[in-house]
């Protein structure tokens, strides 16, 4: 049982390129989440999801669009890449059936590096 | 505004010791919940404890211990007997609305042997 997987687990990009992050879960959760943690700093919710096909915007969502094609994977993309969105970026999906106290199950992260 | 206050930036004891790393938040909702999680240096995020808001019973679990006051609104962790692998960045975080996720700073517990 895997849990939750990120790909890649780094990735150095120039200004301007874009790229995707791929989040794959196999606990057949609802929710899925993608978060940003910067140096000395807590995780800022970027976007979510409730469901497949449906996606949301949290807390820090410029700059990022997200897919839910498919129940188990969460995508992340960054059209325009930028220095400011130098950071790790971590995936985390939950299950709700029991209420929103459920714990968010975490990948390992990405580290991404904008040059 | 801040919704999750970890004050403590950094906290070094030495093992066996007693530690406790506090957690101050902010909410006007009545329903909410709060968790802890620890972020160990290989950056895993890992759950430690979950607490409703209305159910303000403090918790035990091995050497780890919970205080959740809400007339204070403090959600504060205790390491019982400190081990070196409890080194780690420890994380507060609120959830209200259901889609509100507010993850404090984080406390780095350095625990020398």
């Amino acid at each position: 049982n895997a849990g939750v997987t990120q790909t890649p687990k780094f990735r150095v990009l120039k200004t301007g390129q874009s790229m995707t992050l791929l989040c794959a879960q196999d606990m057949n959760h609802e929710y899925m989440y993608w978060y940003r943690q910067d140096p000395g700093m807590g995780l800022r919710l970027i976007h979510y999801s409730v469901g497949e096909g449906t996606t949301a915007k949290g807390e820090v969502p410029d700059g990022y669009n997200v897919s839910r094609l498919k129940k188990q994977n969460f995508l992340l993309g960054l059209e325009s890449a930028a220095p400011s969105q130098t950071s790790v970026y971590f995936c985390a999906s939950s299950y709700e059936g029991q209420g929103p106290n459920q714990p968010q199950h975490f990948g390992d992260g990405t580290r991404l590096s904008i040059l | 505004a801040q919704k999750v206050t970890q004050a403590q930036t950094e906290i070094s004891v030495v093992e066996k010791e007693d530690v406790t790393l506090d957690c101050v938040y902010e909410t006007r909702d009545t329903t909410y919940y709060l968790f802890w999680y620890k972020q160990p240096p290989s950056g895993e995020l890992v759950f430690l404890i979950r607490r409703n808001s209305f159910d303000e019973q403090n918790e035990i679990s091995g050497r780890y211990s919970w205080n959740f006051q809400k007339s204070t609104s403090s959600f504060n962790f205790t390491i019982t007997a400190s081990q070196v692998v409890d080194s780690a960045v420890y994380f507060c975080v609120l959830r209200y609305n259901f889609n509100k996720f507010y993850f404090g700073s984080g406390t780095k517990l350095n625990v020398k042997p």
